[in-house]
């Protein structure tokens, strides 16, 4: 049970370049979420999903676009990289309310992003 | 919307003696959870507790515990006895509960963090 997972740890952009962030996860959980960390801002949610098929923006989603094809993947892109999109890039997955019992969001290990 | 303030950017606390992290919150809701969250230098984010809304009595998970105060919006972190591996950033979060309805029940508002210092 590998939890949630991220590729790559870091990356180093251009800008006006597009990647995606991977992320994955092997508890069967239907709520998945992308969050963005810039020092002194915390955590801000980009965007969510509750399931596959089914996204959701959230705070800061400009810039973004994410697809939840499986329940097991949510790919994050970043469609033209900008220097304001330096950051530290966390996934967190969770049950929902439907499959039982659930407080804890389990996060990602994170990828560090420069946009230079 | 929910908001969560985090009064103290830093902070430092002596190996073995008591550190109170604060946090105050914004919201209409009466249901809802709250949160401590530990961010090591690994950077990984790791639950220490949770509270939930309706419950009137204090979380504790061994040597950390919170003193919920609902009418006043406050939810601070006591550590005890404090440890060298407690230097982390802690950020306090705050989540809809269940009878809120909509996708963004899941939804995590974090306070912008309190870095502690343990010095031995």
């Amino acid at each position: 049970n590998a939890g949630v997972t991220q590729t790559p740890k870091f990356q180093v952009l251009k800008t006006g370049q597009s990647m995606t962030l991977q992320c994955a996860q092997d508890m069967n959980h239907e709520y998945m979420s992308w969050y963005r960390q810039d020092p002194g801002m915390g955590l801000r949610l980009i965007h969510y999903s509750v399931g596959a098929g089914i996204t959701d923006q959230g705070e800061v989603p400009n810039g973004y676009n994410v697809s939840r094809s499986t329940t097991e993947d949510f790919p994050l892109r970043l469609l033209s990289a900008a220097p304001s999109q330096t950051s530290v890039y966390f996934c967190a997955s969770s049950p929902t309310v439907r499959q039982g019992p659930s407080y804890e969001q389990y996060f990602g290990p994170g990828t560090r992003l420069t946009v230079t | 919307a929910q908001t969560v303030t985090q009064s103290q950017p830093e902070m430092s606390v002596q190996e073995a003696e008591t550190v109170t992290l604060s946090c105050t919150y914004d919201t209409s809701e009466s249901d809802y959870y709250l949160f401590w969250y530990k961010q090591p230098p690994s950077r990984q984010m790791i639950l220490v507790i949770r509270q939930e809304a309706y419950k009137q009595q204090n979380a504790t998970e061994n040597r950390f515990s919170v003193n919920f105060q609902k009418a006043a919006k406050s939810f601070s972190l006591k550590i005890s006895d404090s440890q060298l591996g407690d230097a982390a950033m802690y950020f306090c979060a705050y989540r809809s509960g269940w009878r809120n309805s909509g996708g963004s029940n899941y939804k995590l508002t974090f306070g912008k963090g309190t870095l502690l210092t343990v010095n031995p």
